[in-house]
């Protein structure tokens, strides 16, 4: 099946500080879109992006679709407690219906 | 803001006993998945379905699993004779015409297979 290889696995980070994951895979996908998930819920949409070299912002988060489609990064600006969570990249391998594959996820502690 | 439901949120239950998890997808979707995430882990695809067959489903979705949408609004799972490695969370989500916007996920079901 698809590997999507997400890192870093966790982080621990001040608030304010900035943070930066990264997801990468050794297949091209047309989608990469970033999820997060807060604890006992399900994943929220965050940030789409659907052409190569795309750079897109959601108030705090910056994420970049990469050139060779194979990999994304998402940005989060500025920390708060509320960034607390997982995040997930996600692609979808082809356009239409087909089911989002999801990355192992990066867990992120905010400490005040 | 649309969103998907998920009942109930906790389910208990007897290994080797059948259990069913319900969702209410969004209104005007027409894609719908159910997702497995076993704690700690990565959130898995189970099955896709659309215009009332199965579309797509994984390996994990052997004969064990079923799902159905038996009226207009509600889209369930079923997993009979459950196994201890059951537990986890399952999510149900939805999508619209194109997939490729991300899924709308409902908050899970939590089960525990005792």
């Amino acid at each position: 099946g698809q590997q999507l290889n997400q890192s870093p696995q966790s982080m621990f980070i001040q608030e304010g500080e900035d943070v930066s994951m990264n997801c990468t895979s050794s297949s091209i996908f047309n989608t990469w879109l970033w999820y997060k998930q807060d604890p006992g819920e399900g994943p929220v949409l965050l940030i789409a992006l659907y052409k190569a070299g795309e750079l897109t912002s959601n108030g705090r988060l910056t994420a970049q679709f990469g050139i060779t489609r194979k990999d994304s990064f998402l940005n989060i600006s500025a920390s708060i407690p509320s960034d607390v969570g997982i995040y997930f990249c996600a692609v979808t391998p082809f356009s239409g219906n087909t089911p989002l594959v999801f990355g192992k996820g990066t867990r992120l502690s905010v400490i005040a | 803001e649309p969103e998907v439901t998920q009942t109930p949120s906790h389910q208990v239950t007897q290994m080797g006993q059948e259990v069913i998890l319900r969702c209410v997808p969004i209104s005007n979707h027409l894609y719908f998945y159910w997702y497995r995430q076993i704690l700690g882990q990565k959130v898995e695809f189970l099955v896709s379905f659309y215009n009332n067959e199965i579309s797509e489903k994984s390996e994990i979705f052997d004969d064990q699993f079923s799902v159905e949408r038996p009226d207009g609004s509600n889209f369930t799972l079923k997993i009979r004779s459950t196994k201890l490695e059951d537990s986890a969370m399952y999510f149900c989500a939805s999508s619209g015409v194109w997939t490729g916007h991300g899924y709308t996920f409902g908050s899970g079901t939590r089960l525990t297979v005792v």
